[in-house]
Formats: C-alpha cells, structure tokens, sequence
C-alpha cells in the first residue's frame, strides 16, 4: 500500500512569513494526525482528525497554527506568522482509528525559520 | 498530561553488544508502542504491548510491558550498525491521544 504523503520536504522562510504544509493519508484511513518535532525531541501532538472533524487541538498555537482536513481526506497545516521556535519537523501521520491502532508517518516536512 | 521517561538519551555501543533502553512513567497506560526513527523519515511501529507484564519479541528485539503498566524496556541482543537510530516510545490512557517520550538515539558501531 502506498504510505503516507508529505510536501514539501524541506521548507526555509524569515520569520513573520507564512508557510503550509500538506498531507496525503493512506488511503481508508479515517484518523489523521500532525506532529511537530523540535531537534532532539519526540514528536507532539499538534492536531488529531477523525475523518473531517478535530478530535484534539488543545497543543495547537492556534494564534499563528490552523488546519484542515476537507472531504476527510487530505490535510494542510498552515503556520502565519511564522516565528524562530517553529523550526521544526512536521510529520504527518494516520491510522485506522482504533484507539490502539498504529500510526503510519510520513517523511515530514523539516521547516527552517531564519 | 502524562510523561513517558525515556533512558539513556543517547547511547553508543559497538556492533554484537546488548543494550537495554527503557520508558518510564508515574501514568498507567492501557497500552504502550515502540517506534524507530531513522534520520530525514517518520517513526515506524516496532510493536504495541497491552498487557502487564507481557513480553513481545522481534528477531533480536525484545519488549517488556511493566505489571503496573507504567513502564516498558526495550532490550537487542547483539546490536548490528542497522539498529542504529532514535527508539521511542509512546502511550495510550485514558481518553487522551498518544504521548510520546523524547527517544533514546541509539548509535551501534561496526
């Protein structure tokens, strides 16, 4: 089966900027995850979907940080403005949805802001 | 907000050692995973123990679920230069989403 799609890989903005990223889950699956991974860190829990409605965004910066997931498909993460401690790896991750069903990642974006 | 505690951080061994890495946690989680993570991609399931006191193994990997399920171990037999990367593990309670612990980056030598 294909994995899970991430673009871009890399992405370099100045602060204030705007930046999205966007996801592609594996096909049938309903849960559909964001992470965010600062250097050296496990990866937190930005954002959890279950198919187009949020299940949990309560670690989303929501003042700068939205997402979406239309049709329950698809997803982007938008960040406006960007600041320097946003420098990190944006990994996108989905699952059947069963509460101990395994996360299948993407390859995340690795975000740098100068 | 639950913690998971994850030791060593880092770690560096030579090729045909053992090592043992653990996850430790004042919650009780109804199940636990463990990924790896290599540089520039996502994390990738190695197993989920839900029971405590339960034992999982894969090939040269061996996980152990705490009684109390508040704590689980990770433990390879004689390491090899492809177990090298970042080990996390992450938990389920309660209603809560799963939390992940900080990783132990593993680095094996040949």
């Amino acid at each position: 089966e294909a994995g899970v799609a991430q673009s871009p890989r890399y992405k370099i903005i100045e602060k204030r900027q705007s930046v999205a990223f966007w996801c592609n889950p594996i096909s049938g699956h309903a849960t559909l995850y964001w992470y965010q991974q600062i250097l050296g860190q496990g990866p937190k829990l930005l954002i959890q979907f279950q198919n187009n409605g949020v299940v949990d965004d309560s670690q989303l910066p929501k003042d700068r940080f939205s997402a979406e997931r239309l049709k329950g498909v698809d997803s982007t993460l938008k960040i406006q403005p960007a600041k320097l401690e946003d420098s990190a790896v944006y990994l996108c991750a989905s699952s059947l949805g069963a509460r101990r069903s395994p996360l299948h990642f993407g390859n995340g974006t690795r975000l740098t802001v100068t | 907000t639950q913690l998971l505690e994850q030791s060593p951080q880092f770690l560096s061994i030579q090729e045909g050692e053992n090592l043992t890495v653990y996850c430790n946690s004042s919650s009780v989680f109804s199940s636990l995973q463990w990924y790896r993570q290599e540089p520039g991609e996502g994390p990738v399931l190695l197993v989920t123990v839900v029971t405590g006191g339960e034992v999982k193994k894969l090939k040269r990997l061996t996980f152990q679920f705490g009684d109390a399920r508040k704590d689980s171990s990770l433990h390879i037999t004689a390491a090899q230069p492809g177990d090298t990367g970042l080990y996390l593990c992450a938990g389920v309670s309660g209603n809560t989403p799963l939390v992940f612990g900080k990783g132990t980056r593993l680095s094996v030598i040949a």
